[in-house]
């Protein structure tokens, strides 16, 4: 079974709202959690790191007023696209280090934004 | 930033043949990695490679972390029907740690298969 489960799976919603979507580790601890971006036929960029109790590092060129990520505790990260806008309509994905060389991605967010 | 190139972009073959797809870099990357991604899902691990020159293989696929650390193929034997997806490689630059979880991704191969 799954080891990170990303909620919601998907989502729309209108233009101006924020949208939260989350990511657990569900059977073991991250302290270092990644952030993912996929547009259609597209690779995965790197948005951001998500580190435990402290700030995450966002990759050049991703907005942090926009990209709000928040990882409160060792089993959950969040992503919080605000003001959202159709051009954030994206497949976000996140993935959670185990340690070891063990990364287990999430199943993804699909993000509309009507 | 850093750039993969993946090819070919995608591939339609028939049942039972093999595949090839490749992916270099101007960077040398410690550890190269192999993902399939079904549509509407997060990538899956295939094969993870960590030294120069190793050759990995995972029941009908195999990988190889090229020797001058810029490359990697994966190939495909015997191809069926469930092998459909996008095939991603991705590279980690950093030397371990939680560094290891910072990946950049090959732009994918669709592979078709028909039956």
């Amino acid at each position: 079974g799954a080891v990170v489960s990303q909620h919601p799976s998907r989502v729309i919603c209108k233009s101006g709202t924020s949208v939260k979507i989350e990511c657990r580790s569900l059977d073991f601890q991250a302290t270092t959690m990644f952030w993912y971006r996929q547009f259609p036929k597209k690779s995965l960029m790197l948005m951001a790191t998500s580190n435990e109790g402290s700030k995450a590092t966002y990759e050049q060129g991703v907005e942090k007023d926009k990209f709000l990520i928040n990882h409160a505790s060792l089993t959950l990260s969040t992503l919080t696209v605000t003001s959202a806008h159709p051009e954030d309509s994206s497949f976000y994905i996140c993935s959670a280090y185990r340690g070891r060389r063990e990364l287990f991605f999430g199943e993804g967010s699909r993000l509309t934004v009507l | 930033g850093q750039q993969l190139n993946q090819s070919p972009q995608s591939m339609f073959i028939q049942e039972g043949e093999d595949v090839s797809m490749n992916c270099t870099s101007s960077s040398i990357f410690n550890t190269w990695l192999w993902y399939k991604q079904d549509p509407g899902e997060g990538p899956v691990l295939l094969i993870a490679l960590y030294k120069a020159g190793e050759l990995t293989s995972n029941g009908r696929l195999t990988a190889q972390f090229g020797i001058t650390r810029k490359d990697s193929f994966l190939n495909i034997s015997a191809s069926i029907p469930s092998d459909v997806g996008i095939y991603f490689c991705a590279g980690q630059l950093g030397a371990g740690g939680t560094s290891y979880g910072k990946l950049t991704f090959g732009q994918g191969t669709i592979l078709t298969v028909h039956p």
